[in-house]
């Protein structure tokens, strides 16, 4: 059983729509939390991180992070065409650089105008 | 955010050369950096931790020998594919640590043909 799991997708939505993104661990050592978006044949890009429990907010962008049950969430609200990309989860406990992280294996994400 | 450069993007080379991927952080120093392999529509596989003025630290299964890694300064890290064959060809990228965040670098793209 993998560390973190990822539903892969493909996950397609509306234009507008609110798309929840989500990921689970296994490991209780876990601190950072991390939501990375990549586009195709590019590197992953940071959009959220957070550490231990609790919610994030930047923008259209909302982190969940809920210990108790090693879960972890990312909404995007009002949702573009541009958001279209695939979406990695990943994870590091506090004993090591936040580089070193677990992955989950991404979701795809397409928006359709 | 800060950013980390990595070049060439794209590389073709011929079966028994070598190839360098040299990765940089731009805006910040990093004593760690951290070197990704990724498949086709898989997550990144962490192949190995370059720490600045030291040996890189293998991941199980990475021969080091293939795969060679100079962390020269505090801003720059290379990694060399010796003998490359086609099986190496994949997409290669780095990330830098900064604090508790990770930053990547744009990625490379190897074909050996």
């Amino acid at each position: 059983q993998k560390e973190v799991e990822q539903d892969p997708g493909p996950l397609s939505v509306p234009e507008g729509a609110i798309v929840s993104l989500n990921c689970t661990y296994s490991n209780s050592a876990f601190q950072y939390f991390m939501w990375y978006r990549q586009y195709s044949r590019k590197g992953p890009e940071l959009l959220m991180y957070t550490y231990s429990s609790g919610n994030k907010e930047d923008g259209r962008f909302t982190a969940q992070v809920d210990k108790s049950s090693k879960y972890i969430s990312l909404f995007i609200r009002d949702s573009q065409p541009s958001d279209s990309a695939t979406y990695l989860c990943a994870m590091s406990d506090m004993s090591t650089n936040a580089g070193k992280s677990t992955f989950g294996d991404g979701t795809t994400l397409t928006v359709k105008p | 955010g800060a950013v980390v450069s990595q070049h060439p993007s794209r590389v073709i080379c011929k079966s028994g050369t070598s190839v360098k991927i040299e990765c940089r952080s731009l805006d910040f120093q990093a004593t760690t950096m951290f070197w990704y392999r990724q498949f086709p529509k898989q997550s990144l596989m962490l192949m190995a931790t370059s720490n600045e003025g030291s040996k890189a630290t293998y991941e199980q299964g990475v021969e080091k020998d293939k795969f060679l890694i100079n962390h020269a300064s505090l801003t720059l890290s290379t990694l060399t594919v010796t003998s490359a064959h086609p099986e190496d060809s994949s997409f290669y990228i780095c990330s830098a640590s900064k604090g508790t965040e990770a930053f990547f670098g744009q990625g490379t793209r190897l074909t050996v043909v």
